[in-house]
């Protein structure tokens, strides 16, 4: 496909227990981000990979939260003892060339995910 | 402005109306401006990206400006659609940071 694509689209889990969400990004895209919506709220940033740099996890709300990037390209955001306001969705994003200025995000689908 | 803002947080307006609302960003080492469109349900997508200051971009009924000096922009939307209810983004990057900060976005509702 073209587009960032996300799995799975929609997860419920138990308060408690680990989650993975993936993200596919566009071929050939070097940066990759995770956002959260919660609720209500506006879009969260969680982190950001860039190339073979060290990851910008200042986003990330708590150290059950964690993610890494194999061979620039595949992502996974994993959360520990998932409690409920980890209910949000969870989108990826990437994008092309680090340095370009016009330098526009893609955005995947998102995962929807609910913890009871 | 440390952070990004928009304002208003949410505005409904009537079909046919014309609107606009404001982003402010950080003027400081200021790389590019960039507004989204996220419509319930679907994945945010990009409108416009600006970088120099008194930018003016346009897409059909939609158009933006740029004030670099001051940081703000604002997003204009002539003759309001049903279809144009959206929570619109911006997000600024800063130079030498690739990292992009999105405002809460405005939520819009055109009724019909």
């Amino acid at each position: 496909g073209a587009g960032v694509s996300q799995s799975p689209s929609n997860k419920v889990t138990e308060k408690g227990k680990d989650v993975e969400l993936r993200c596919d990004p566009i071929s050939g895209h070097t940066a990759l981000y995770w956002y959260r919506q919660s609720l209500g709220q506006g879009l969260e940033f969680l982190i950001y990979f860039q190339g073979n740099s060290a990851p910008d996890k200042s986003g990330l709300p708590s150290d059950r939260f964690s993610a890494e990037r194999t061979g620039g390209s595949v992502s996974t955001l994993t959360i520990q003892r998932t409690q409920q306001e980890d209910s949000a969705v969870y989108l990826c994003a990437s994008s092309l060339v680090p340095g370009v200025r016009q330098e526009t995000q893609y955005f995947g689908p998102g995962t929807r995910l609910l913890v009871l | 402005i440390l952070n990004v803002e928009q304002s208003p947080q949410s505005l409904h307006v009537q079909e046919g109306d014309s609107t606009n609302f404001t982003c402010s960003f950080p003027s400081s080492n200021f790389y590019a401006l960039h507004w989204y469109r996220w419509e319930t349900a679907k994945s945010p997508e990009a409108l416009f990206v600006m970088t120099l200051n008194g930018d003016e971009k346009k897409k059909g009924r939609i158009s933006a400006t740029l004030n670099t000096k001051e940081g703000y922009s604002y997003l204009y939307i002539k003759g309001s659609q049903p279809e144009d209810s959206a929570t619109y983004l911006c997000a600024s990057t800063k130079g030498g940071y690739q990292k992009v900060t999105f405002g809460i976005g405005t939520k819009l509702q055109v009724i019909p």
